[in-house]
């Protein structure tokens, strides 16, 4: 079945370290991706996404690309702050109605220090 | 903007008793998701339903059941709480009606704790 594999937590960065948090993805067919944040003491909320292949969903800062050759979608950022401190998902589905579920990646907490 | 929201964000059951876990969208979307959070498991899909009185089951249905008599509202049912259920619970909902990849939108969670 369609998996996400992202790299194991904690990440542990100081403020306006360059972050990478790896993505690779198992689908049949040709997914969506996504990337989701949780802030502490909160539900998720979508990042960024991209449907095609070598789009490139950003959002706040943050990048992905979406890579076929390589299955990936590697999530990015130039230079962090404290207040990027969460839980990063990494999703796909290869449904385009919505009426299939996400399937998510176990997560990455990452903690940005002062 | 959609708010999806959930009855509590913090519950103490006793091992047994019957749990209700509600959760309500404002933005008549179709598809609605009960998912559970566990520390290095991640979320895992536990029921969802895109129409009213319809519901698949996830890849973890076991011990759980569900509930949609009304669009909005989507409730998770623990027949008989278990220890093993102690976890964090997240609703989400999806139009499903969007041409392409959709946004699901999270409700902020609750903690449930079964002793």
């Amino acid at each position: 079945g369609d998996s996400v594999t992202q790299m194991e937590g904690p990440v542990t960065l100081s403020e306006e370290a360059f972050l990478t948090i790896n993505c690779t993805y198992t689908a049949t067919g040709y997914p969506s991706l996504f990337w989701y944040v949780q802030y502490p003491g909160e539900g998720l909320q979508l990042l960024l996404k991209a449907t095609k292949a070598d789009d490139k969903g950003s959002n706040k800062g943050f990048e992905a690309t979406y890579r076929k050759e390589t299955t990936s979608f590697h999530l990015e950022k130039g230079s962090v702050q404290v207040s990027d401190s969460a839980v990063y998902f990494c999703a796909l589905t290869t449904s385009h109605s919505g009426n299939t579920p996400l399937v998510f990646g176990k997560g990455t907490r990452l903690s940005v220090i002062a | 903007d959609v708010k999806v929201t959930q009855s509590s964000r913090y519950l103490v059951k006793r091992t047994g008793e019957k749990v209700f876990l509600e959760c309500v969208q404002d933005m008549d979307h179709e598809n609605m998701f009960w998912y559970r959070q566990d520390p290095g498991l991640g979320l895992r899909l536990i029921y969802f339903s895109y129409d009213v009185k319809m519901k698949e089951k996830g890849d973890i249905p076991e011990g759980y059941s569900v509930s949609r008599e009304k669009k909005e509202r989507f409730s998770l049912i623990l027949e008989s709480a278990s220890t093993n259920q102690t976890s964090m619970y997240l609703c989400a909902s999806t139009s499903g009606r969007a041409a392409s990849a959709e946004t699901q939108y999270f409700g902020p969670g609750t903690r449930l704790l079964v002793l």
